[in-house]
């Protein structure tokens, strides 16, 4: 199992631009989540998914969309890209989707600038 | 709202000796899970303990275990015979059903030979 793959690890964007952040795994797993992760702020819950065609807003959801066409894949699109977006990126994922007890594993990051 | 603190910004120690890192958390719900994560200076989220709510007794992974203490709602990590490659952030979250983790600031520890 390759667990929870992150692309890209690096990327740079000019104010107003667009990208996706791609996330992908391969355990089977239910629920899917984006996280940011700004200094001194620990990690914010910005989009998840229960399941495949369903999503919901996290914590700090301005600014991203998401989508969950495939268990296996959740991509997360900045539709004009703001340096208050810049940040480092987690993708995660867990089994269930309802019980506290499960732990989330989480993708590699991706550190985007906005300049 | 759930919330996790996390108060020591840093902490220092020196190989093997044992340290603990303090977190404590707020929630209304009867059941909760809590977690620490490690993240090394390259970026990546590893897990390390998980505790629930209903648990009797404290979990314990190899070098790492949880002080969970209910009455006072917190749940320290202990880590024994702290090694170089402990040197890291370390980071106290909750999840109370529906995955949403809820994270705290976190706690930089640093390990001197």
């Amino acid at each position: 199992n390759a667990g929870v793959t992150q692309t890209p690890k690096f990327q740079v964007l000019k104010t107003g631009q667009s990208m996706t952040l791609q996330c992908a795994q391969d355990m089977n797993h239910e629920y899917m989540s984006w996280y940011r992760q700004d200094p001194g702020m620990g990690l914010r819950l910005i989009h998840y998914s229960v399941g495949a065609g369903i999503t919901d807003q996290g914590e700090v959801p301005n600014g991203y969309n998401v989508s969950r066409s495939t268990t296996e894949d959740f991509p997360l699109r900045l539709l004009s890209a703001a340096p208050s977006q810049t940040s480092v990126y987690f993708c995660a994922s867990s089994l269930r989707r309802d019980v506290s007890t499960d732990t989330q594993y989480f993708g590699p990051g991706t550190r985007l600038t906005v300049l | 709202a759930q919330k996790i603190t996390q108060t020591q910004p840093g902490m220092f120690v020196q190989e093997k000796e044992a340290v603990t890192l303090d977190c404590t958390y707020d929630t209304s719900d009867p059941s909760y899970g809590l977690f620490w994560y490690k993240q090394p200076s390259s970026g990546e989220m590893i897990f390390l303990i998980y505790q629930g709510s209903y648990d009797q007794q404290n979990a314990t992974e190899g070098r790492y275990s949880l002080n969970f203490q209910k009455a006072r709602k917190s749940a320290n990590l202990v880590i024994s015979a702290s090694q170089l490659g402990d040197s890291a952030m370390y980071f106290c979250a909750m999840n109370t059903g529906f995955q949403k983790l809820v994270f705290g600031t976190g706690t930089r520890l640093l390990v001197s030979p």
